[in-house]
């Protein structure tokens, strides 16, 4: 079965730098959420999208932002990178708006920022 | 906001014997609680989930219990395998919003 599907899978970047995470959900997922995980913790909610608008908000912060396209695949974009945002970035998808469904994660984004 | 306090936050069993991870939530709105496990380096995989109008739920080994008025559910793992070493991770939500993950439970079977 199709999953989630984001890329790149590594990226490397230095201070005040900008990256751009994509994620391809599973088809006819309409609902995309975005997590952010740090080393031994757990994941944390950055943001949601259902049907191209924002459905969702957490601790995302400022200096980044994210949006759901057309076809249903998103964007995490991250400016002026801190060394903190050091992490794995997540993405994750539901069908129904996420309504009493599953949320099934891709396999990540590592984001090393030096 | 919602709070999911997990535990344990390490859990060492040995193969054939039954792993049983606890957590609580605050929040009387959440009627969404899934189970993730996360294998090193990988992303979490869903393991089973229950909906608030559910006490119990089974599938095959694993099993997920859920008591609305204390507000906690538990995760239990009968006949542990090896490869069910991973870190395991309980989740609440109001359905459709975001997930809110507890802390983790490492989970390590020995042969």
């Amino acid at each position: 079965a199709a999953g989630v599907i984001q890329s790149p899978r590594h990226l490397i970047k230095e201070k005040r730098e900008t990256a751009t995470l994509k994620c391809y959900p599973i088809p006819r997922h309409d609902t995309v959420y975005w997590y952010q995980q740090g080393p031994g913790q757990d994941p944390q909610f950055l943001i949601s999208f259902y049907e191209k608008m924002q459905s969702d908000k957490g601790s995302i912060p400022d200096r980044f932002s994210a949006q759901q396209f057309s076809d249903y695949h998103s964007e995490l974009n991250m400016s002026s990178l801190e060394l903190g945002d050091s992490a794995l970035y997540f993405c994750a998808s539901s069908p129904l708006g996420g309504m009493n469904t599953e949320a099934f994660f891709g396999q990540g984004t590592r984001l090393t920022v030096v | 906001g919602e709070n999911v306090e997990q535990h344990p936050s390490t859990l060492s069993v040995q193969e054939g014997d039954s792993a049983v991870i606890k957590c609580t939530y605050s929040d009387s709105a959440s009627n969404y609680f899934p189970w993730y496990k996360q294998e090193l380096g990988k992303g979490p995989q869903l393991i089973i989930d229950i909906r608030s109008n559910v006490g119990e739920k089974k599938d095959q080994r694993i099993a997920v219990t859920l008591n609305k008025t204390a507000k906690h559910f538990s995760l239990h793992i009968t006949e542990t395998q090896p490869e069910d070493s991973a870190v395991y991770f309980c989740a609440a939500s109001n359905s459709g919003y975001a997930l809110n993950f507890g802390k983790g439970t490492s989970l390590l079977v020995t042969p």
